[in-house]
């Protein structure tokens, strides 16, 4: 079973338009941690924020801010007046403490376009 | 202070040989994970190694190997090459075994096979 869902594949949206990636996760740990990194055309994943499974307050990073709701599994992702440079793929990932090999579950992503 | 360096950043092989990426953590760094990222997915975890030793292992067959070295440096090996290993391979570090610490991606090296 997909552990992490993105169910937008592609996005677009105009330059200063506010965009919210969304991400559901399924998982049966009582600890876990989520993640959504960037991967812009370089390939690299650039981390961009992590949240603990006990700590559900959301919170405001510059222009990301994110939404954790442990009662529907989801983990959104908004960023405000979006610019040229965040087109990239976006993945969020799961993380369960119990798993020994500590690997990330990723979603398939979601190509987010902002058009000048 | 360096990123995760991967090498080469891309290779062409040939169906039937054998390929070896290698991973530069960043230092300090303790755990090494790869990735495999098939065009348009989202990366699928091979291995993990914290402290030299194999913590973790994804579902790939046998010809999938890795190992961590003193350094902390890895190497991923992948014998009998196959099309369907065309794909990204990420290496990412972090400072300790879990996924607390998230972790920090190298850009990748690029196989394809032909």
């Amino acid at each position: 079973a997909q552990k992490v869902t993105q169910a937008q594949t592609e996005i677009s949206v105009v330059e200063k338009e506010d965009v919210t990636l969304d991400c559901v996760y399924e998982t049966r740990d009582t600890t876990y941690y989520l993640f959504w990194y960037k991967q812009p055309p370089s390939g690299e994943l650039v981390f961009l924020i992590r949240r603990n499974s006990f700590d559900e307050q959301n919170e405001i990073s510059g222009r990301y801010s994110w939404n954790f709701q442990k009662s529907t599994s989801s983990f959104n992702f908004t960023i405000t007046a979006s610019q040229v440079v965040d087109s990239a793929v976006y993945f969020c990932a799961l993380s369960e403490a119990l798993d020994t090999g500590n690997q990330f579950y990723f979603g398939t992503g979601t190509s987010l376009t902002v058009i000048p | 202070d360096a990123g995760v360096t991967q090498s080469p950043t891309h290779l062409i092989k040939t169906r039937g040989q054998h390929v070896t990426l290698r991973c530069s953590p960043i230092s300090g760094h303790k755990s090494v994970s790869w990735y495999q990222q098939v065009l348009g997915q989202g990366p699928q975890f091979i291995f993990q190694y914290y402290e030299k030793e194999e913590r973790g292992r994804g579902n790939f067959p046998d010809r999938f190997s890795a190992r961590q070295f003193p350094n902390y440096s890895s190497e991923l090996n992948v014998n009998a090459l196959l099309l369907g290993d065309s794909a990204l391979y990420l290496c990412a570090s972090s400072r300790g075994g879990s996924g607390l610490y998230g972790y920090t991606f190298g850009s990748g090296t690029r196989l394809t096979v032909v």
